[in-house]
């Protein structure tokens, strides 16, 4: 099993440009998570989504917008990226219930000139 | 608003000693976890605490729970360089589907 897996793993955006990030998992999770880490700050939930064609807001949710068409992909979209976006982005999945830990993808490290 | 924070932020030791990380949270929850992170790497989970009183043990790690006090530790016993990593608690905020918000992270570092 290739676990959760992240596509790309680098990028570099203009101010403006737009991108979508892919987030793919194998365990057929039903919950999976959009983090973004900053220096000094930990990882913040942007958006997450329980189940396959839902989503929902996290803590830091302005800029980003999300799609779960199937349920082993989970996408984040930047439509007019700021550098305020540079960070490092981690997608994550679980099993419903709190016994169950999130496995994490192997990021994704994104520059916005 | 849960607010999550650790100290030390930054900690740098000895092989063979012992020390511990703090994770103090701010409202009431019963679900807390602990991550690891190797530099440029993924996050790996190392425990899951669901109960007041909560203990578990893997190897030189030790983490519990005391969910009346809003506090959790990780104890390193005999510290290894291997160890050396940066470590996240994250709590759940009891909102369903495992909103967990994190700490700052303590880096780690053991020096031979």
């Amino acid at each position: 099993n290739a676990g959760v897996t992240q596509t790309p793993k680098f990028r570099v955006l203009k101010t403006g440009q737009s991108m979508t990030l892919l987030c793919a998992q194998d365990m057929n999770h039903e919950y999976m998570y959009w983090y973004r880490q900053d220096p000094g700050m930990g990882l913040r939930l942007i958006h997450y989504s329980v189940g396959e064609g839902t989503t929902a807001k996290g803590e830091v949710p302005d800029g980003y917008n999300v799609s779960r068409l199937k349920k082993q992909n989970f996408l984040l979209g930047l439509e007019s990226a700021a550098p305020s976006q540079t960070s490092v982005y981690f997608c994550a999945s679980s099993r419903p219930g709190s016994y169950n830990e999130q496995f994490f993808g192997p990021g994704t490290r994104l520059t916005v000139l | 608003e849960l607010k999550v924070e650790q100290n030390p932020l930054f900690l740098s030791m000895q092989e063979g000693k012992n020390y511990t990380i703090y994770c103090n949270y701010s409202t009431t929850s019963d679900r807390l976890y602990w991550y690891r992170q190797d530099p440029g790497k993924s996050l790996e989970s190392l425990f899951v605490l669901l109960s007041n009183g909560a203990v578990k043990q893997e190897g030189r790690l030790m983490a519990s729970l005391d969910t009346k006090a809003r506090l959790s530790t990780l104890h390193i016993t005999a510290a290894v360089h291997d160890l050396s990593a940066t470590y996240f608690c994250a709590v759940d905020k009891n909102q369903g589907a495992q909103k967990l918000v994190f700490g700052q992270g303590t880096r780690l570092t053991i020096n031979p």
